[in-house]
């Protein structure tokens, strides 16, 4: 079954603080694309990547960047030197090729809080 | 802006109504795509469509429907409304579907309180 975990419901850390938010998927897609959105407290969904199956090239954009692993099927978002506008909560998910509708499973979704 | 505008934005009504939620896509995308987001179940897929027909569905209840007119807007019709159905309903649209590299853009979400 095509599904996204995201263990971590909840991380609060202090700013410039270093945070890494996880992300485990399941799929039996052999070509499928994940995807990072965050949504701030405003209630908007933002994109912030897609990394598409065969590039496992680690992705690095200012202070975000993106691990994505094959083997452990995981695709890991840590931001650097965290600021207080990064607080939000940010979604994990994956697309569901198999359907062909390329709609996205999303995880559950991690809480991020940024302390001044 | 994203360019996905949803109306309206809150919405209060009691249990047993009806109630209709807009979309209208970013301009040059054929598809559109409904979710709903509660503490409860996260963000749960509802239904897509493309260039005015349904091509897939979601966990969306039988007292859930929606459609897309030519003009591309969408509309998702909400009877019989419960407690539990209290939630925030996204509407996104892509320019492709069926290769699973769609981004979907979403809009800033129609938020439905049931009393």
């Amino acid at each position: 079954a095509q599904k996204v975990t995201q263990a971590q419901t909840e991380i609060s850390v202090v700013e410039k603080e270093d945070v890494t938010l996880d992300c485990v998927y399941e799929t039996r897609d052999t070509t499928y694309y994940l995807f990072w959105y965050k949504q701030p407290p405003s209630g908007e969904l933002v994109f912030l990547i897609r990394r598409n199956s065969f590039d496992e090239q680690n992705e690095i954009s200012g202070r975000y960047s993106w691990n994505f692993q094959k083997s452990t099927s995981s695709f890991n978002f840590t931001i650097t030197a965290s600021q207080v506008v990064d607080s939000a909560v940010y979604f994990c998910a994956l697309s569901d090729v198999y359907n062909q509708g390329g709609k996205l499973i999303f995880g559950q979704g991690t809480e991020l809080s940024v302390k001044p | 802006d994203s360019g996905v505008t949803q109306t309206p934005k809150h919405l209060i009504t009691a249990t047993g109504q009806r109630v209709t939620l807009r979309c209208s896509p970013r301009s040059g995308d054929l598809s559109v795509y409904w979710y709903q987001q509660s503490l409860d179940q996260g963000l749960q897929f509802l239904i897509q469509y493309y260039n005015g027909e349904e091509r897939a569905k979601g966990n969306i209840l039988e007292r859930f429907s929606a459609q897309q007119f030519p003009d591309l807007h969408s509309e998702l019709n909400l009877s019989s409304l419960e407690l539990g159905d209290s939630a925030l309903y996204f509407c996104a649209s892509s320019k492709v579907v069926g290769t699973g590299a769609n981004v979907l853009t979403f809009g800033a979400g129609s938020r439905l309180t049931v009393l």
